[in-house]
């Protein structure tokens, strides 16, 4: 069974310095991927980021970036610059790359942005 | 191209009462996911359908039924509702695998209240 922990329920970040949200996942699986939603206040689910346990590459989306160091079982993601905008849950998840390919998601980091 | 829409947005059911959850999506897409979020918790998988007249549960199934009688749709039924079925409920749904960063898209989210 996979299973995600994000050990931060909550992050509080000035405006444009950089924040780390950790995640740490359990498998057996040799393939799977790593994903990184944002949930703002609205509810909607929102994609950020993805990383295949065969990348070799850290992913990269605009200010976001994925630290993925696979030895640890680790996906931290890290937001550059923050905005006020980036106020949010944020949940890391994994997906399961045969049969039903379900998410699997942690219990959420909720970060706050102050000016 | 409306993505996955989600019909109602919001409800409030009686203990005992039943009710049909309804999730559409455009994109011809072969994976539909319904997944149910509570407070302070990611979300998790309840039933999932891999294609067109094919249904499975995920993790939490209890109390709920689901159809998938044409590949654009994905009922949730809800036959005697009790106030632990009191959550958020996603949508999600995805291509037939094509490997890599394919991510899972999701519904605005019903808001159900089981008085």
């Amino acid at each position: 069974a996979q299973k995600i922990t994000q050990t931060q329920p909550g992050m509080f970040v000035q405006e444009k310095e950089a924040v780390t949200l950790d995640c740490t996942y359990d498998t057996s699986d040799q393939s799977y991927g790593l994903f990184w939603y944002k949930q703002p206040s609205s509810g909607e689910m929102i994609f950020l980021i993805y990383q295949g346990s065969y990348d070799e590459q850290n992913a990269t989306e605009g200010r976001y970036s994925l630290n993925f160091q696979k030895a640890r079982k680790s996906a931290n993601l890290v937001i550059s610059a923050s905005q006020l905008g980036d106020s949010a849950m944020y949940f890391c998840a994994m997906r399961e790359d045969t049969g039903r390919r379900a998410l699997t998601f942690g219990s959420g980091t909720r970060l706050q942005v102050q000016p | 191209n409306a993505g996955v829409t989600q019909t109602p947005k919001f409800r409030v059911l009686k203990t005992g009462q039943s009710m049909t959850l309804l999730c559409a999506q455009d994109m011809n897409h072969e994976y539909m996911y319904w997944y149910r979020q509570d407070p302070g918790m990611g979300l998790r998988l309840i039933h999932y359908s891999v294609g067109e007249g094919t249904t499975a549960k995920g993790e939490v199934p209890d109390g709920y039924n689901v159809s998938r009688l044409k590949k654009q749709n994905f009922l949730l039924g809800l036959e005697s509702a009790a106030p632990s079925q009191t959550s958020v409920y996603f949508c999600a749904s995805s291509r037939r695998p094509a490997g890599g960063g394919e991510t899972q898209y999701f519904g605005p989210g019903t808001r159900l209240l089981v008085l």
